[in-house]
């Protein structure tokens, strides 16, 4: 079984401080992690992912994440925070092993607030 | 637009009616999902269409519960004799058949249970 722990309900960041969204996982086997974001009442938006290779992604809005194999995490990051970055964030995971329908598990989410 | 497109944007219905929700993915994915999403929590996988076979359905999906996707194109969740724990918002996601291509998303169906 593969899951997905955001241990942060909420994260409140001035504007222009650097801002990380933690995000640890669990899986059998080789994980492909996801990071999307959310407004109200809207569908998700993909910001970036990791599948393999550089263990830094780069995703949109500036926003990275850096995967962690040891420590089976996969924070958000971003450098310079935006009043317009507040919203709701969810890591996914992914399990590779096997077949199936590789559908994406997803942590409860984290509340960005960025305060101008 | 070449998103992923879902109808209607939020319904309301009373307790006992049946619902009806669409979801047209992106042309070229072969792959479908429908996810669940509660107030305060991430969603959660409800059943994949791969083509227009359902492959997989969560223990989640109740037999009030029925997905469709005739021809691997649109697809359909009904929700027959609605409850007021059915309250939430439907999201479809659609991908290509390729791992490495992530997963498209759309606007979701709120639905509202009164």
């Amino acid at each position: 079984a593969q899951s997905v722990a955001q241990p942060e309900d909420q994260v409140n960041v001035a504007e222009g401080n650097p801002l990380t969204v933690k995000c640890t996982y669990s899986v059998s086997g080789n994980p492909y992690l996801f990071w999307y974001v959310q407004y109200p009442n809207r569908g998700l938006q993909f910001l970036l992912k990791y599948i393999t290779g550089d263990n830094l992604v780069k995703g949109s809005y500036g926003f990275e994440a850096e995967f962690n194999k040891s420590q089976t995490s996969f924070h958000l990051k971003k450098p310079s925070a935006l009043v317009s970055d507040s919203a709701l964030y969810f890591c996914a995971v992914r399990d590779n092993s096997g077949a199936g329908s590789y559908q994406l598990t997803f942590g409860k989410g984290t509340k960005l607030s960025v305060i101008p | 637009d070449t998103g992923v497109s879902q109808n209607p944007r939020h319904k309301i219905t009373k307790r006992g009616q049946n619902v009806t929700f669409r979801c047209d993915p992106i042309s070229e994915h072969n792959r479908l999902y429908w996810y669940r999403q509660t107030l305060g929590q991430g969603p959660e996988f409800l059943t994949y269409f791969q083509n227009e076979a359902q492959l997989e359905k969560s223990r989640l999906l109740s037999d009030r519960f029925s997905a469709e996707r005739p021809k691997g194109s649109f697809s359909t969740l009904e929700i027959q004799r609605t409850e007021q724990g059915d309250s939430a918002m439907y999201l479809c996601a659609s991908r290509a058949g390729d791992s490495i291509y992530g997963y498209t998303f759309g606007s979701g169906t709120r639905l509202t249970v009164v």
